[in-house]
């Protein structure tokens, strides 16, 4: 298993909608979770951090965190093309692990 | 604040030659990793520098690829005897407290 896995994509929603992207882990000592965004051909950019379980909201995004699970989710209120990009799970644990990103494509 | 910066921003090459990419972190981060990512792929882990301990080199590729970081500060990735298959943007991140922050990258291209 993977350490990191993410849905590749592409992930399209409707302009307004909610969308929705998911990354399961495997290592159950990681401790803080991250999201990133990666525009085409840009590097990636920090959009949101967790550490406990549950949700933390920050402006559209929520993160949701569910150690159990072995489960982090981000959602995307209201969504815009602008957020049209690459986002990437990130973990840290006894080191710093990447997914492979879920591609989302928001249509107008 | 300053962010991550690298140079040079693009590098053209011609195989066999040696490259230096540099990476200046944010000031007080503790933390710098080099990745590579190639068109349209993932991020792949190369070295990590914490502090003044070993660096983790597990993700480097072959022995022409090294790293070294100054003063805890400043870093260069070395690639010699460049290779057709090194192309690719190649990033530095510095951190603290677990989130990294990322620089533009340097675009590297071996002809």
């Amino acid at each position: 298993q993977k350490e990191v896995e993410q849905n590749s994509g592409p992930l399209s929603v409707p302009e307004g909608a909610i969308a929705s992207l998911n990354c399961t882990y495997s290592d159950r000592g990681s401790q803080s979770f991250f999201w990133y965004r990666q525009y085409s051909g840009k590097s990636p950019e920090l959009i949101m951090f967790i550490y406990s379980n549950g949700d933390k909201e920050d402006g559209r995004f929520t993160a949701q965190l569910n150690k159990a699970s072995q489960y982090v989710s981000l959602l995307i209120r209201d969504s815009q093309p602008s957020d049209s990009a690459t986002y990437l799970c990130a973990l840290y644990g006894q080191n710093f692990v990447f997914g492979p990103g879920t591609r989302l494509s928001v249509l107008p | 604040g300053a962010g991550v910066s690298q140079s040079p921003s693009n590098k053209v090459t011609e195989k066999g030659k040696d490259v230096e990419l540099r990476c200046d972190p944010i000031s007080g981060h503790t933390a710098l990793y080099w990745y590579r990512q190639s068109l349209g792929q993932g991020l792949e882990f190369l070295i990590y520098f914490q502090g003044n301990s070993a660096p983790d080199k597990s993700g480097l590729p072959s022995d022409r690829f090294s790293a070294e970081r100054t003063g805890g500060s400043v870093s260069t990735l070395t690639i010699q005897r460049t290779q057709q298959e090194d192309s690719a943007v190649y990033l530095c991140a510095s951190s603290i407290w677990g989130a990294q922050y990322f620089g533009p990258g340097t675009r590297l291209l071996v002809l």
